[in-house]
């Protein structure tokens, strides 16, 4: 079945620190891949969706790109800032059928230190 | 602009005892509603979802049922809590051109 593996489980930065954080995933179909954050006591937001492999997503500084070759894609930011700080999903949707189930990754919590 | 709406904010329950979560989306004609659910530090399973009212399909069995009394709403209950059922549970609705999932605010269930 699908799955989608994100490794890093928890990323402490200093402001202005780089962010990078990586998923596999695997699929036997055409998938749409997204990024989420979800900041305490909240539900996800949609940060970003990579449909399409090699080409960027970016929104509110950060971006997102897939590589088919290795079936893995990521999120980053050049610098980070503390109202950052939050829990990030990848998820994948395969691409057929009326039910949009996102298979998600575990989470990567983001602390960034002022 | 859509809008969805989730109650309660937060139960806490006996073990044994029913449950009624309750979710509303406004803005939005006929739109996919779905149930998840994520373990306190957990990522998010799919538990229901519904393309139209009076059809709901179950994605994992958990001792909870679903249903969709309107266009607009979509309930998550069951008859007997289990410890196991503490947690956040959250709504969505999807946008089906693009698989999009938007998410509520959530309810937060301790059972205890």
């Amino acid at each position: 079945g699908d799955s989608v593996i994100q490794m890093q489980g928890q990323v402490t930065l200093s402001e202005n620190d780089f962010l990078f954080i990586n998923c596999t995933y695997s699929t036997t179909g055409y998938p749409t891949l997204f990024w989420y954050v979800q900041y305490s006591g909240e539900g996800p937001q949609l940060l970003l969706q990579v449909t399409t492999a090699n080409n960027k997503g970016s929104s509110r500084g950060f971006e997102a790109t897939y590589d088919k070759g290795t079936t893995s894609f990521h999120l980053q930011k050049t610098s980070v800032q503390e109202i950052d700080s939050a829990v990030y999903y990848c998820a994948m949707r395969d691409s057929g059928g009326s039910n949009a189930k996102l298979t998600f990754g575990k989470g990567t919590k983001l602390s960034v230190k002022s | 602009a859509q809008t969805i709406h989730q109650w309660p904010v937060a139960e806490i329950k006996a073990v044994g005892s029913p449950l009624s979560l309750g979710c509303t989306i406004k803005g939005k004609s006929s739109p996919n509603l779905y149930w998840y659910w994520q373990a306190t530090g957990g990522t998010l399973q799919q538990l229901f979802y519904s393309i139209t009212v009076g059809q709901v399909e179950s994605v994992v069995q958990l001792n909870l049922s679903a249903s969709r009394p309107k266009d607009d709403q979509f309930i998550l209950s069951t008859e007997k809590l289990l410890l196991s059922h503490s947690g956040f549970y959250l709504c969505a609705w999807s946008r089906r051109d693009t698989g999009q999932l938007y998410f509520g605010e959530g309810s937060k269930l301790t059972v205890l």
